[in-house]
């Protein structure tokens, strides 16, 4: 299977604690894209990476939230000193050049639950 | 302030009719709408888009509409399949940029047997 995936499919943290999230992209794709989602909502815009630079952050991302994607490939979103509203599902997308670039496609997501 | 709006939280129809999915929009700066259709516990998949030089984009059963006076997008599944149940979103972006994209809070469509 060549589409994007996400580590875990499901966390469940004690508020305080720290998680970290994965993702992989499509392997040929440049641009890769974090978005939260909560229930009854559709995905929110977090954070957007082309290779390994990250280019823009949503002001939804808070200083407890960094997202890395060191080597242009997989990327990573921590969340530090987590609260009962991230709670949420963590969605990562990517996205080529070429005639559809402006597609992003998305993984299954990562469901988070701060008790 | 939201940008995209599907004001229809739930559809049902009955299965081999038409369904119709509306969208509306108020940043006239989207130029790149997009359609998503999401089953329960899984990520959004990709199933058709538009861009605003386009006024029709046709893909199997389904067929994206835009109507930019209005800012306005609907999405037709025609026939519809019991298996077309789901939560679509509609999105939009701006092209060039490639970057974020806003989202809809999405239409559960229920397509009866």
């Amino acid at each position: 299977d060549t589409g994007v995936s996400q580590n875990p499919r499901h966390k469940i943290t004690k508020r305080g604690q720290n998680v970290t999230f994965r993702c992989d992209p499509i392997s040929e794709h440049n641009r890769l894209y974090w978005y939260r989602q909560t229930l009854g909502q559709g995905p929110e815009f977090l954070t957007y990476f082309q290779n390994e630079a990250q280019l823009e952050k949503s002001r939804l991302l808070s200083d407890r939230f960094s997202a890395e994607r060191p080597k242009g490939s997989f990327s990573t979103l921590e969340i530090q000193r987590t609260e009962q509203g991230d709670s949420a599902m963590y969605l990562c997308a990517s996205g080529g050049q070429g005639k559809v670039q402006e597609t992003q496609y998305f993984g299954p997501g990562t469901r988070l639950l701060v008790l | 302030d939201q940008q995209v709006k599907q004001n229809s939280p739930s559809l049902s129809v009955q299965e081999g009719r038409i369904s119709i999915l509306n969208c509306d929009y108020t940043n006239s700066m989207f130029d790149y709408f997009l359609w998503y259709k999401k089953y329960p516990a899984e990520g959004p998949t990709f199933l058709i888009s538009i861009s605003s030089i386009k006024d029709k984009n046709e893909d199997g059963r389904f067929t994206v509409f835009l109507n930019k006076s209005a800012k306005h997008l609907s999405l037709h599944i025609v026939p519809s399949q019991p298996g077309d149940s789901a939560v679509y979103f509609c999105a939009a972006g701006t092209r060039g940029s490639a970057r974020q994209l806003t989202f809809g809070s999405g239409t559960q469509l229920t397509v009866l047997p």
